[in-house]
Order: structure tokens, then C-alpha cells, then sequence
């Protein structure tokens, strides 16, 4: 069973568009992450989300807006996609073991804007 | 920024240990070393993390200098799947807290 599922794995897409990113998680943790890492391979926190609340935005432009339905999902929709978008996006959650929080990382979504 | 100094890259043997050494001069007290790794393709995957003392599990083993002020990964018998970038973070232990990653240590398992 995949702890930390994304959706798609792959996307591409035209400039201009409006797309979304669907991640879940089955560990029964309550804070979720979405993570960048550009072409240069750099991975970056974006965002940071606990029990459905926004936590942590670091400074990423209004075109991308997180959306948290229940504590299981945290969903990543981009508007107007532009093409330094492109990168590959993952999506994280986090829970407490061995005394520390640990973070448990999804596959990724490799996305290729046009 | 990352608050750890790592090598861009090491080689190791097939068979041998990876010492796999990281600088994090400037730690708190209350932060904890981590590792995570990233095979080519895949999400970041988390190896082993410790306080002060050294600790030990089915991947790796983590030994952490007295002052703290460094740590070493080891991986006992590299294989050529343990080829990856590895990153070492310092990351105090409250709740919710983002992982910093630096530039880390691509590792190159050779036959």
C-alpha cells in the first residue's frame, strides 16, 4: 500500500492553462507538505498544511492555491501556468516516530509547461 | 538555507561502508540531524535521525561528534541501489516544521 500517492505523474500542458495535483496520504498523519525541486534539482518547502489549515506559505505567487478537503488530502491547483512552473512537485506528510516528526514523501508529479 | 556543509560527491565500492560526513556547526540544542536520501526519479526517503547519541537501524548507522557540531552516515555494505543524493538537515523537533534540504552528497555506488 502507497503511504504518499500523487496524481498525475506525469503533467503537460500548454501555458495559460489551469491544472491540478491531487496528493493523499493513509498514514493517518495531520500535517501535509508540498515541495518543489526545480531543473537544478533544489527542493524547496511551498507550503504546509496541519489538520486542514494553511501553516506555512513561503512566499509562492497567489496562481497556486492549496486546498485541503479532509486531513488526508492535500490538493495543489495551479492557475495560469506559466513555464517556470515546471518541476517536479511533491507532496509529504509527516507524523512522530522514534521521538521526531518524520516526513514520508510521495513519488512526485513531474510537470512540463508548453 | 540549509544550516549543514556537505561534499557534493563521494564514490564507494560496492560491498564497502559510505562514510557519508556532514557540518552542522551552528545546530541548537534542540535540533535533531536527520537523513533522507533521493534516488534518481523518486521522493525523498527518510534514513535514520538522532539527537546526540549514535544511533543504529536497518539502513544505516548515524554517529553524531560530542559537540554535535558534526555527524557521519554510514552504510555498512553499499550497494548499487543505495546510489542517491543524500541529504543531512537540522530540524528543531516542534511540530510542523518544514525540511530545509541544502545542495547534499550524490553518492556513487560502483561495481
Amino acid at each position: 500500500d502507497t503511504a504518499v500517492s500523487q496524481t498525475p505523474k506525469y503533467l503537460v500542458t500548454q501555458m495559460g492553462n489551469d491544472k491540478s495535483i491531487k496528493c493523499e496520504q493513509n498514514l493517518g498523519h495531520d500535517t501535509m507538505y508540498w515541495y518543489k525541486q526545480d531543473s537544478k534539482k533544489f527542493l524547496k518547502i511551498m507550503f504546509s498544511y496541519n489538520n486542514k489549515e494553511l501553516i506555512i506559505n513561503e512566499t509562492v505567487p497567489n496562481r497556486f492555491s492549496p486546498k485541503s478537503p479532509d486531513k488526508a488530502h492535500l490538493n495543489l491547483h495551479i492557475n495560469s501556468l506559466e513555464l517556470g512552473d515546471s518541476a517536479v512537485y511533491f507532496c509529504a506528510s509527516s507524523g512522530t516516530f522514534g521521538g521526531a516528526e518524520t516526513q514520508y514523501f510521495g513519488p512526485g508529479t513531474r510537470l512540463l509547461v508548453l | 538555507d540549509a544550516k549543514t556543509t556537505q561534499p557534493p560527491s563521494m564514490d564507494c565500492a560496492e560491498g564497502r561502508a559510505a562514510n557519508l560526513p556532514c557540518n552542522h556547526s551552528t545546530i541548537s540544542g534542540n535540533e535533531y540531524v536527520y537523513w533522507y536520501r533521493q534516488i534518481h526519479s523518486q521522493g525523498p526517503q527518510y534514513i535514520i535521525h538522532g539527537l546526540k547519541n549514535n544511533e543504529t537501524n536497518e539502513m544505516a548507522s548515524l554517529i553524531i561528534t560530542e559537540d554535535r557540531k558534526s555527524s557521519t552516515l554510514i552504510l555498512p555494505h553499499a550497494t548499487l541501489r543505495d546510489t542517491a543524493v543524500y541529504y543531512c538537515i537540522v530540524r528543531s523537533n516542534s511540530g510542523n516544521t518544514p525540511l530545509v534540504f541544502g545542495k547534499g552528497t550524490r553518492l556513487s555506488v560502483i561495481a
